[in-house]
């Protein structure tokens, strides 16, 4: 069965400090991870995609790794701002083959919650 | 901000009623994908648009149906509304059919069922 699960469920961490966001995933065939924020009652706005070949990805102080063989992904936050608080969310899809659209696996999500 | 927009923003409806949920999608996306998103939840995929034509669906009973408008501005119709209904229904464009394509979100309808 696809799944993905997102570790811990809730984080809270001091204004300025970093924090790793893990996820792992047992979905096949994978087309490619991705990073999401949420903000509460928002839409989901991405932050990192990688495919299968990428490692590592990184968009401002948000940096992404990607294990394929240990199907284990984190997203480290370096510096943490009040606005870091949200959801993040890590999500896995599946090829496209054969006149499928694929698929997206959705973890519950990490609450981050920075303090001042 | 996604360029994707939804509306309305917030909705109550009551148990039994149906109701209709709207998306504008960004700009060149001719793709339109739904989400349900109960609190505390990752979002459920519903379904997709490609083109006006229904592209895959989730594991959502007949009561939930869709449109999309030669524009690729795209609608959610739920019909006999359960608590249950009660969430957070996503809206997605991408510039490709399929779900493993890059897909920008809009904020969101709360629909609210009593």
């Amino acid at each position: 069965k696809n799944q993905v699960e997102q570790s811990p469920q809730s984080l809270i961490i001091l204004e300025g400090k970093n924090c790793t966001l893990q996820c792992n995933y047992t979905v096949s065939p994978f087309s490619n991870l991705r990073w999401y924020k949420q903000d509460t009652g928002r839409g989901p706005v991405s932050l990192t995609i990688m495919t299968f070949s990428e490692n590592t990805k990184s968009n401002g102080r948000y940096t992404a790794t990607l294990d394929a063989d240990t199907k284990q992904s984190s997203l480290h936050i370096t510096a943490s701002q009040l606005s870091d608080s949200a959801s993040y969310i890590c999500v896995v899809t599946t090829e496209n083959y054969g006149g499928s659209q694929g698929n997206l696996i959705f973890g519950k999500g990490t609450k981050l919650s920075v303090k001042p | 901000e996604t360029g994707v927009t939804q509306s309305p923003t917030h909705l109550i409806k009551t148990r039994g009623q149906q109701v209709t949920l709207r998306c504008s999608s960004q700009s060149g996306h001719n793709t339109v994908s739904w989400y349900q998103q109960a609190l505390g939840q990752g979002p459920q995929f519903i379904f997709q648009y490609y083109r006006e034509e229904e592209n895959g669906r989730g594991n959502f009973p007949p009561r939930f149906s869709g449109l999309q408008f030669p524009n690729y501005s795209s609608e959610l119709n739920v019909n006999a509304l359960e608590l249950d209904d009660s969430a957070l229904y996503l809206c997605a464009s991408s510039l490709h059919k399929g779900l493993n394509t890059e897909a920008f979100f809009g904020q969101g309808t709360r629909l609210t069922v009593v």
